[in-house]
């Protein structure tokens, strides 16, 4: 079946836009995740969405960062006033997770450049 | 809150040399854990994972892990690698209960080059 999906693929933007990048979960998949991989960094956990509950935001930098999850599918990550730091690949993941704890499938990423 | 430890950053191989990367995770509670890879242009692929049971799991491509609770450590294994397998290789793990619940912690990765 289909995979996780993301867009855009690359985005390139100007210090001080906002930018919104999107996640498409695999079909039946109850939780959402998002992570960041920059090379300063390496992979970091950003925010988890586990089907109607309370999304766990613990990993989101700053206030500017926020996400939604729209009809328990979709999710958007949203960051304001984009900082050259921003630049990093992020990357959205789905599992099952009906109660256990499963395994992560990741999607391409968006590749997001601040220039 | 957990970390995830890998000790080489790159390690270079030739054609059927022997692999082991080494991992290790620092949290007091049972965990998951699991191997992704990623190759040259391709997003991060599950390539095992340890739930429970046989410590020893076998992934795709020839990889195995085995899990050492007493030691914290998942180190992956394949006997003879090809030039296919050069990738960055990361090592993780999450919490199966607690406030961490779900969220992966990563290592820093390791890039496998394989000359042919």
């Amino acid at each position: 079946g289909a995979g996780v999906s993301q867009s855009p693929s690359n985005k390139v933007t100007e210090k001080g836009k906002d930018v919104e990048l999107r996640c498409d979960p695999i079909s039946g998949h109850t939780a959402l995740y998002w992570y960041r991989q920059s090379l300063g960094q390496g992979l970091e956990f950003l925010i988890y969405f586990q089907g109607n509950s309370a999304p766990d935001k613990s990993g989101l930098p700053s206030d500017r960062f926020s996400a939604e999850r729209t009809g328990g599918s979709v999710s958007t990550l949203t960051i304001q006033r984009t900082q050259q730091e921003d630049s990093a690949v992020y990357l959205c993941a789905s599992s099952r997770a009906s109660g256990v704890v499963d395994t992560q499938y990741f999607g391409p990423g968006t590749r997001l450049t601040v220039l | 809150a957990q970390s995830v430890s890998q000790h080489n950053h790159h390690v270079i191989l030739s054609e059927a040399a022997s692999l082991e990367l080494g991992c290790n995770y620092s949290y007091g509670g049972t965990v998951n854990l699991f191997w992704y890879v990623q190759y040259p242009g391709q997003h991060l692929q599950l390539l095992l994972k340890y739930f429970s049971g046989d410590p020893l799991v076998k992934g795709i491509k020839g990889f195995e892990a085995e899990f050492i609770k007493s030691k914290f450590s998942f180190n992956l294994r394949k006997p003879s690698v090809q030039w296919s397998d050069t990738a960055e290789y990361f090592c993780a793990v999450n919490a199966r209960r607690g406030s961490t619940l779900g969220r992966l912690y990563f290592g820093r990765g390791t890039q496998l080059t394989v000359w042919p």
